[in-house]
Formats: structure tokens, C-alpha cells, sequence
């Protein structure tokens, strides 16, 4: 079974950093590429970032370029998500979602989500 | 960039056929056949119901339907069901060589 686990979300200070991570099972994690979506709370679906299957190939959204650092370690099956430099825009659920293979961004599986709140 | 269009709010009868549109331009749904649908319960993640503009996932239930005319695509679902009652958003592959959401679309079923 497919699944995607997230974790390293909280509460955290303007200005300050978090590391996001995925953890993955059930599948061949390096043979996917990744991405992250976030939610603001009572908002619509935000894409975030991308990362190729060997990290060879990264994009960012432009709300989060040069704050916020993708990558993957697939010997550990792990996706990961640092963020610096928050702001309350920052405040959402963020999902680590998988690409389905052949099909340009179309997310065929999510993690449950975990969710970053920024606040004095 | 901004979102894709979707309608605020669509509803409709069990057993009834809903459309929901999603607008774009010809850098985003227009250029490409990668457009993507997702329906999401409270509380829950996404799902994929459609990929590719009208394929559909494994397990999909085909009352679900996509197709695309021009900078528009559609995702219609017929015979409405109670369990359809959820938020709907499409996103599309853009010549930036990223996806693009649409604000979402609130399903009533009345």
C-alpha cells in the first residue's frame, strides 16, 4: 500500500525555520518525482515545489523561491521541505504529493498533511 | 500568476449531472493536455479523479468525467450521489513548466 507520511510541522515565529518531511512506503520512492502542495486554512490548493526523481530538476513556486528548499534523499525514502524567512503567509497544511508516472503534475497520491503555523 | 477559474459553487439533485468548468489561457489549460481534477472532503487530502484531461484513475467511479475545449476544461459528474458532496479543483501544466490550481468549486448535493 501506498503511503506518504508527513511530519515537522508546528507553530513557529515570523522569521523563523522548518524542516518538512515525508516519509514514503509501499512503492520504489526513486522512480517518482515529488512535489509539495500547501492549504491555508479555508483556502484553496497551493502548489509549492518540485523535485525530479534524482533531484536533478527543481521549481519553485515564485511565493517561495530563495525562503524554501526542496529535496530527497532516496536512500531514506524521505522528501524533504526547509523553510525559512516565514511569514504568516506562510500558515497552511502542507502535503507531499506523488507525480503519476508519465503524466505531467497530476498527484496520484498525498500524505495526510501537516500543518505550519506562523505567529508571534 | 493567478488561479486557474472555477466557480465558487455549483449543486445539485441526487441523480442529476453537474459540470464544473475550469478557465485558463493558452499558456496553461489551452497548450496543454495535462489538466488534473481533485475532489477533497473536510478534513481530508485531495484525491485524483481525472488526469490527463479525461482519464481516469483506478477505483475512479465513471460518473466522473473530464474533457477540455479550448482554454476551458469540464469535469461532469452524473448520477450525483451524496458522497460527491465535496470541494473540486483542477490544476493544469503552464509553459513555466509548473502547475497551476484553480480556487475550487464547493459541490452541493441538495
Amino acid at each position: 500500500e501506498v503511503q506518504l507520511v508527513e511530519s515537522g510541522g508546528g507553530l513557529v515565529q515570523p522569521g523563523g525555520s522548518l524542516r518538512l518531511s515525508c516519509a514514503a512506503s509501499g512503492f520504489i520512492f526513486s522512480d517518482y518525482e515529488f512535489n509539495w502542495v500547501r492549504q491555508a486554512p479555508g483556502k484553496g490548493l497551493e502548489w509549492v515545489s518540485y523535485i525530479s526523481n534524482s533531484a536533478n530538476t527543481i521549481y519553485y513556486a515564485d511565493s517561495v523561491k530563495g525562503r524554501f528548499t526542496i529535496s530527497r534523499d532516496n536512500a531514506k525514502n524521505s522528501l524533504y521541505l526547509q523553510m525559512d524567512s516565514l511569514t504568516a503567509e506562510d500558515t497552511a497544511i502542507y502535503y507531499c504529493a506523488r507525480e503519476r508516472t508519465s503524466s505531467l503534475y497530476s498527484f496520484d497520491s498525498w500524505g495526510q498533511g501537516t500543518l505550519v503555523t506562523v505567529s508571534p | 500568476q493567478s488561479a486557474l477559474t472555477q466557480p465558487a459553487s455549483v449543486s445539485g439533485s441526487p441523480g442529476q449531472s453537474i459540470t464544473i468548468s475550469c478557465t485558463g489561457t493558452s499558456s496553461d489549460v489551452g497548450g496543454y493536455n495535462s489538466v488534473s481534477w481533485y475532489q477533497q472532503h473536510p478534513g481530508e487530502a485531495p484525491k485524483l479523479i481525472i488526469f490527463d484531461v479525461t482519464n481516469r484513475p483506478s477505483g475512479v467511479s465513471n460518473r466522473f468525467s473530464g474533457s477540455k475545449s479550448g482554454n476551458t476544461a469540464s469535469l461532469t459528474i452524473s448520477g450525483l450521489q451524496a458522497e460527491d458532496e465535496a470541494d473540486y479543483y483542477c490544476s493544469s501544466y503552464t509553459d513555466n513548466s509548473t502547475p497551476l490550481f484553480g480556487g475550487g468549486t464547493q459541490l452541493t448535493v441538495l
